[in-house]
C-alpha cells in the first residue's frame, strides 16, 4: 500500500542549529510528495513539494529532495529559528488520484 | 478569501449524542476531505468527495456519515457519538486537477465525547 514513515519526535534544537527530519515513502505508483507544517492550534498547511524524482522542493529557508533511489524526501534547514517550531508532517498523494497519506508528524521545539 | 472554515471550533458531547461539523470553502474546489488527528497517528482520512453530490468512504469511516449538497459545504455527521470519537478534526479541500494536489485545511474542531 501507500504508506510515510517518518522520524519521532519529540526534536528539541537551539536556535540556529541544522534540522533534518527524515522521511521515506513506499514506492507504489509515481506520487508527489509534501511536507506540510503544523502551527499550535492550527489547522495543516503546505510547506514545500516535489512531484517527480530527483525535484528539490524549497520555502521559507527548508528544503527536501525527491529521492528515487532511497524513497526517501528528508526535510532540511540550516538554520532553525524559534518561530519554525510546529510539527511537521510528511506526505505522498497515492499515485493519480486526490488522497494523500500523512505520516505520524514530527514535532520541533527551537529554544532560544 | 476566507479559504476553508470549519463549525465549531469547539464541542463536549456524551455518548449517544449526534452532531454534525460543517466545513465551508470558498476556493471552488472539486474536492474536499474530512481527516480526524490523534496522537502519534496523524492523520486519517474519514470520508471525502470529489465532488457535489458524491461521497466516499476513507481510511477510518465506521460512526460517521457525510453529505456534499453543496458545492461549498462538506458535512461530517455523528449519529451516536462514542469516547473512542475524541479528537481533533480537520476539513480540506483541493483542486481537482493533476498538477496540483495541495489541500487547504481548516483550523480544526476539537471533539471530546464524555
Amino acid at each position: 500500500g501507500n504508506s510515510v514513515t517518518q522520524m519521532e519526535g519529540p526534536v528539541t534544537l537551539s536556535e540556529e542549529a541544522f534540522l533534518t527530519i527524515n522521511c521515506t515513502y513506499t514506492a507504489t505508483g509515481y506520487p508527489s510528495l509534501f511536507w506540510y507544517v503544523q502551527y499550535p492550534g492550527e489547522g495543516l498547511q503546505l510547506l514545500l513539494k516535489a512531484t517527480k524524482a530527483d525535484d528539490k522542493g524549497s520555502n521559507k529557508g527548508f528544503e527536501a529532495t525527491y529521492r528515487k533511489e532511497t524513497t526517501s524526501f528528508h526535510l532540511e534547514k540550516g538554520s532553525v529559528q524559534v518561530s519554525d517550531s510546529a510539527v511537521y508532517f510528511c506526505a505522498r498523494n497515492s499515485g493519480g488520484y486526490q488522497k494523500v497519506t500523512f505520516g505520524t508528524g514530527t514535532k520541533l521545539q527551537v529554544i532560544p | 478569501n476566507a479559504g476553508v472554515t470549519q463549525t465549531p471550533k469547539f464541542r463536549v458531547l456524551k455518548t449517544g449524542q449526534s452532531m454534525t461539523l460543517l466545513c465551508a470553502q470558498d476556493m471552488n474546489h472539486e474536492y474536499m476531505y474530512w481527516y480526524r488527528q490523534d496522537p502519534g497517528m496523524g492523520l486519517r482520512l474519514i470520508h471525502y468527495s470529489v465532488g457535489e453530490g458524491t461521497t466516499a468512504k476513507g481510511e477510518v469511516p465506521d460512526g460517521y456519515n457525510v453529505s456534499r449538497l453543496k458545492k461549498q459545504n462538506f458535512l461530517l455527521g455523528l449519529e451516536s457519538a462514542a469516547p473512542s470519537q475524541t479528537s481533533v478534526y480537520f476539513c480540506a479541500s483541493s483542486y481537482s486537477t493533476r498538477s496540483s494536489y495541495e489541500q487547504y485545511f481548516g483550523p480544526g474542531t476539537r471533539l471530546t465525547v464524555t
